[in-house]
């Protein structure tokens, strides 16, 4: 299976910041990867899909780069809404998997 | 709207089996795949496989082969999935997901259910 390894594991900062989460992938992935924002006993909701493509809906305060092994997503601003956890899914493999996931909380 | 409307929650003993439904509304329910995803209490996310809604084709998670089933009744636009020889350790909350394949190949789950949650306990 493909391993994805995100970092940092949890994240303190403030409204107005902005943001960085990296997903790494143990073998190439192309630009197979998305990112999914979830809060406290919700399901997990869409933000970016192959890679740097911004799901309808989503603020264009989000955005997402990488190819291959390396993935980032950016949060511009920060908003009070965005405090959530992150988690990044490579679909290369039809055995998906995803990231352990980082925790943004407020500073 | 597009939405997927789950079964309610579940209390099952260590060796039981259960079944969670997946309702589908506002699309081709056909049209899609769908993955069932689970989240033990306070951990992260976890892919447990993916049925292709228009032929019942399965992939399953290599840890889950031989416990899981996932099916689906067109009829109804529901998918299922069937968990077996339950422990405690399958205790979680369980969501379906429509995944959504793009011009590009890449695919993504862009319509989640509410969640189930499954106890297992004696």
């Amino acid at each position: 299976d493909i391993q994805m390894t995100q970092s940092p594991s949890s994240l303190s900062a403030s409204v107005g910041d902005r943001v960085t989460i990296t997903c790494r992938a143990s073998q190439s992935i192309s630009s197979y990867l998305n990112w999914y924002q979830q809060k406290p006993g919700k399901a997990p909701k869409l933000l970016i899909y192959a890679a740097s493509s911004l799901q309808s809906g989503v603020p264009s305060r989000f955005s997402g780069s990488g190819s291959g092994t390396d993935f980032t997503l950016t949060i511009s601003s920060l908003q009070p809404e965005d405090f959530a956890t992150y988690y990044c899914q490579q679909s290369y493999s039809t055995l998906w998997t995803f990231g352990q996931g980082t925790k943004l909380e407020i500073k | 709207q597009v939405q997927l409307v789950q079964s309610g929650a579940e209390v099952k003993k260590p060796g039981a089996s259960v079944k969670v439904s997946c309702k589908a509304s506002g699309y081709t329910f056909t049209s899609y795949g769908i993955s069932w995803v689970r989240q033990a209490p306070g951990q992260g996310l976890e892919w447990m496989g993916w049925i292709s809604a228009y032929n019942g084709n399965t992939n399953y998670a290599q840890k889950l082969q031989g416990r899981v089933t996932m099916t689906t009744d067109t009829s109804t636009s529901t998918a299922y999935m069937e968990l077996r020889s339950l422990r405690s350790d399958d205790t979680a909350v369980y969501y379906c997901a429509r995944e959504i394949v793009y011009s590009s190949g890449c695919s993504a789950f862009d319509i989640w259910g509410q969640g189930t949650m499954v106890t297992v306990s004696s």
